[in-house]
């Protein structure tokens, strides 16, 4: 069974700038999240996605957007970067919608400058 | 306004003791709760949760504690052990069973084991 996996690990942008992160879901699991950590905070819930369709959002811009494909893999996009959204991007993946244990990736850490 | 509180920053304790580590919340919706621990560079690994129907879970050297009425819950990790340092994250969930599984997440603790 392999875990949730995200891609890149490290990532430096410019302000204004838009990015694209990944991650592949545990295996068998069709719900995947998005949480942004940033330096000294717990993780924040930015969006869910659930068979390929949002379900449910958090107190974040229209900016950050997402997308899940047939297989549950996930894309976050943010597009128009700022200094503030400097954080680390946490994936996690769960059985099914509404179970709360989820299984986080190792993230990536998102720089911008 | 934090939905989920960690109060104590850091915590450190000698390796065969016992740690707990403290959380309150302010929700009355949440049904369930969970811990994560953390080690730098790693994405938080699941560690022990609690539904609100419960009031204790345990699994070998961890147990959760849940008091409804205070709004608290503490997680018990005996005996401590140098690998269990770490942050640990407390977690929080409106909806279990629901259309919306987000956890809402405390600012975590550093559990620092001596040896």
């Amino acid at each position: 069974e392999t875990g949730v996996t995200q891609s890149p690990t490290h990532l430096i942008k410019t302000r204004g700038q838009q990015v694209t992160l990944r991650c592949s879901s545990q295996s068998g699991h069709n719900t995947v999240s998005w949480y942004q950590q940033a330096l000294g905070q717990g993780p924040q819930f930015i969006f869910q996605y659930y068979r390929e369709e949002e379900n449910g959002r958090g107190n974040f811009p229209p900016r950050f957007s997402g997308l899940q494909f047939p297989n549950y893999s996930s894309e976050l996009n943010v597009n128009a970067l700022e200094l503030d959204d400097s954080a680390l991007y946490l994936c996690a993946s769960s059985g099914r919608t509404g179970d709360p244990e989820a299984f986080f990736g190792q993230g990536t850490r998102l720089t911008v400058v | 306004d934090q939905q989920v509180k960690q109060n104590s920053p850091s915590l450190s304790v000698q390796e065969g003791r016992i740690s707990i580590l403290n959380c309150d919340y302010t929700n009355s919706m949440f049904d369930y709760f969970l811990w994560y621990k953390k080690y730098p560079a790693e994405g938080p690994t699941f560690l022990i949760s609690i539904s609100s129907i419960k009031d204790k879970n345990e699994d070998g050297r961890f147990t959760v504690f849940l008091n409804k009425s205070a709004k608290h819950l503490s997680l018990h990790i005996v005996p401590s052990q140098p690998g269990d340092s770490a942050v640990y994250f407390c977690a929080a969930s409106a909806g279990y069973g629901g259309s919306q599984g987000n956890l809402i997440f405390g600012k975590g603790t550093k559990l620092s084991v001596k040896p």
